[in-house]
């Protein structure tokens, strides 16, 4: 199986601040990544697929990037909706994989 | 509007069974993939299973392979995932995904809680 890491598993972060998530493959994954919000209570939304495509609807301040086994999702400008838990998920082998989670507090 | 709905979850005792169903509107069911992902409380997101369009090919999570059968009916626009052999730790919300090959996990339901206790 794919073992995916994140890292941090939580920051605290200002509005406005740049934040990066990271997320390691234990193997290459070439691009079939995908990262996903989700808010306290809520069902978990896509944000981007392919590593660095964003799904359709979600704001530009959303960015991913990477390939192989090291991808990072960038949030340029922390907006308070932003506040939430990020996932990296891998869908390049079954079974898919998820990462342990990124919690995204207020300072 | 794509839409995925749970339903079925509940309160079952350990060793029991409980058979939850997700209906997709929206969207030509048929033509898409569908998975089911799990997250017991406080915890992160497990990928449980993934079926093909013409229930051709099923894939399951260790976690739940032998105890789980995921299935479909194109015709009704339903998924079902029947659970037998339910322990403590199935306890979770449980939620439908419409599975893309190459956009991921696209559009998901809102969940619907299973709980194994005693």
């Amino acid at each position: 199986d794919v073992h995916m890491t994140q890292s941090p598993s939580s920051l605290s972060a200002s509005v406005g601040d740049r934040v990066t998530i990271t997320c390691r493959a234990s193997q290459g994954i070439s691009s079939w990544l995908a990262w996903y919000q989700q808010r306290p209570g809520k069902a978990p939304k896509s944000l981007i697929y392919a590593a660095s495509s964003l799904q359709s609807g979600v704001p530009s301040r959303f960015s991913g990037s990477g390939s192989g086994t090291e991808f990072t999702l960038t949030i340029s400008s922390l907006q308070p909706e932003d506040f939430a838990t990020y996932y990296c998920q891998q869908y390049d082998t079954y079974p898919r994989t998820f990462g342990g989670g990124t919690k995204v507090e207020i300072k | 509007e794509v839409q995925l709905v749970e339903s079925g979850g509940g309160l079952v005792q350990p060793g029991g069974s409980l058979r939850l169903s997700c209906v997709a509107s929206g969207f030509m069911f048929s033509n898409y993939e569908v998975s089911w992902v799990r997250q017991a409380p406080g915890r992160g997101l497990e990928w449980l299973s993934h079926i093909s369009t013409g229930e051709s090919t099923v894939y399951y999570a260790d976690s739940v392979r032998g105890r789980f059968t995921l299935s479909r009916d194109n015709a009704k626009n339903s998924l079902f995932l029947q659970m037998s052999g339910l322990r403590p730790e199935d306890t979770a919300v449980y939620y439908c995904a419409r599975d893309d090959q190459i956009r991921g996990l696209e559009y998901w339901g809102q969940g619907t809680l299973v709980t194994v206790s005693s």
